[in-house]
């Protein structure tokens, strides 16, 4: 079984200033992790994964990521925000195996709000 | 390259009666995965199809099933809607390969009354 718990649910920042959500996971398999993005009344739109190999992720958008291991945390970043920005993320873990069925589990999510 | 396409975009049932939607995926993929988003439960996780075979199921009563055709197009069904129902259903594909990941499309906005 796997969870992912976002540690924040709601997080205001001023435009231009540097953000950071957070995201712990479990899991007692391997897993994939992801953050996606949602716009209101839309659906959900890949930022960035995390397969393997270099743990920092560079996603769409000016957006980052960094898989850490030993903290099974998977934190998202931006070092300066714009309005358009405002949305809900979430970060989500997958595991892989061959030949095995999938599903995606999601955090609870977290409102980026950036104020002017 | 169209992306995922769901059909219809907002529906309105009433309680009891049962409702159909659609999904298709981006050409080329096989597996396509139905999610449930709801503001007190989030994103769950409903079912996953690939070739037309249900691999995977999520915690949901029988009310919800699904299917998929040889084109891949993926269809779920709910029957004796309950009010507890409205959601935003959400459809994603993937090539089922690991480095891939899903893509989403927009969904569709359930509310039952």
């Amino acid at each position: 079984a796997q969870s992912v718990t976002q540690l924040d649910s709601q997080v205001p920042v001023f435009e231009e200033a540097p953000v950071e959500l957070r995201c712990n996971y479990s899991s007692s398999v391997s897993v994939y992790l992801f953050w996606y993005v949602q716009y209101p009344n839309q659906g959900l739109q890949l930022l960035l994964k995390y397969l393997s190999g270099s743990t920092l992720v560079k996603g769409i958008n000016g957006f980052e990521a960094e898989f850490n291991k030993s903290q099974t945390s998977f934190h998202l970043r931006k070092p300066s925000v714009h309005i358009s920005d405002t949305a809900e993320y979430f970060c989500a873990v997958s595991s892989f195996s061959s030949g095995s069925a999938r599903q995606l589990t999601f955090g609870s999510g977290t409102q980026l709000t950036v104020l002017p | 390259k169209a992306g995922v396409t769901q059909t219809p975009r907002y529906l309105i049932k009433t309680r009891g009666q049962q409702v159909t939607l659609s999904c298709s995926p981006i050409s080329g993929h096989r597996s396509v995965s139905w999610y449930q988003q709801t503001p007190g439960q989030g994103l769950q996780f409903l079912f996953e199809y690939f070739s037309e075979t249900q691999r995977n199921k999520g915690n949901f009563p029988g009310r919800f099933s699904g299917r998929q055709f040889s084109n891949s197009r993926s269809e779920m069904n709910v029957s004796t809607l309950e009010l507890g129902d409205s959601a935003l259903y959400l459809c994603a594909s993937s090539l089922d390969r690991p480095s891939y990941g899903y893509t989403f499309g927009s969904g569709t906005r359930l509310t039952v009354v």
